[in-house]
């Protein structure tokens, strides 16, 4: 089974900061890897889809790269809304969904 | 507009068992894989079962297989996960969700599962 290993599990970060946050999959896994936001109590969001795809009405200082095994998730410039838990997710040939441990993002 | 919701949820036993369903609208649910995904209190998102547009094919976790058994009826626009023998650790907020061409792009807003005796 590929497993999804996402760094850090939290950081704190200023408002206007640049952050990156990183997901390493076991094996290559092409470009099948999205990027989900939940915040408290709320339903996950989907941000980035297929490695580097901004989803229709997602701020355009969310950005995501990377293919194979190695992925990175970029917020350009912290916003307070961001507060969020995030989730990198590969997903197979079967639809089935294997989620990283999640980086919180909290304000510094 | 798309919508999802899920019911079923509440308290139950060890070893007993749930059925959770998911009503879906705003969109040809018949077209659409649907997806069910938890998530323990505290701790972060875990992936249950999915099952393909037409029913044909359907996969699950290894942490429910055997117990649990998802299904569709297209003619009510409504996804099912029927849970049996629960144990504490399925104790969750279980979430269904559309999926469209390898991602999720419409969820539920939750149903909570507390086993517990």
């Amino acid at each position: 089974d590929i497993q999804m290993t996402q760094s850090p599990s939290s950081l704190s970060a200023s408002v206007g900061d640049r952050v990156t946050i990183t997901c390493q999959a076991s094996q290559d896994i092409s470009n099948y890897l999205n990027w989900y936001q939940q915040k408290s109590g709320k339903a996950p969001k989907l941000l980035i889809y297929d490695a580097s795809n901004l989803e229709t009405g997602v701020p355009s200082r969310f950005s995501g790269s990377g293919s194979g095994t190695d992925f990175s998730f970029t917020i350009s410039s912290l916003q307070p809304e961001d507060i969020a838990t995030y989730y990198c997710q590969h997903y197979d040939n079967r639809a089935a969904l294997t989620f990283g441990g999640g980086t919180k993002v909290e304000i510094k | 507009q798309v919508q999802l919701v899920e019911s079923g949820g509440g308290v139950v036993q060890p070893g007993r068992s749930l059925r959770l369903s998911c009503a879906a609208s705003g969109f040809t649910f018949s077209s659409y894989g649907m997806e069910w995904v938890r998530q323990a209190p505290g701790k972060g998102l875990e992936w249950v079962a999915v099952i393909w547009y037409d029913g044909s094919n359907k996969y699950y976790a290894d942490s429910v297989k055997g117990r649990f058994t998802v299904s569709r009826d297209n003619s009510k626009n409504t996804v099912y996960l029927q849970m049996n023998n629960l144990r504490a650790e399925d104790t969750a907020a279980y979430f269904c969700a559309r999926y469209n061409s390898g991602h999720e792009d419409y969820w539920g807003q939750g149903t909570l599962v507390t086993v517990s005796s």
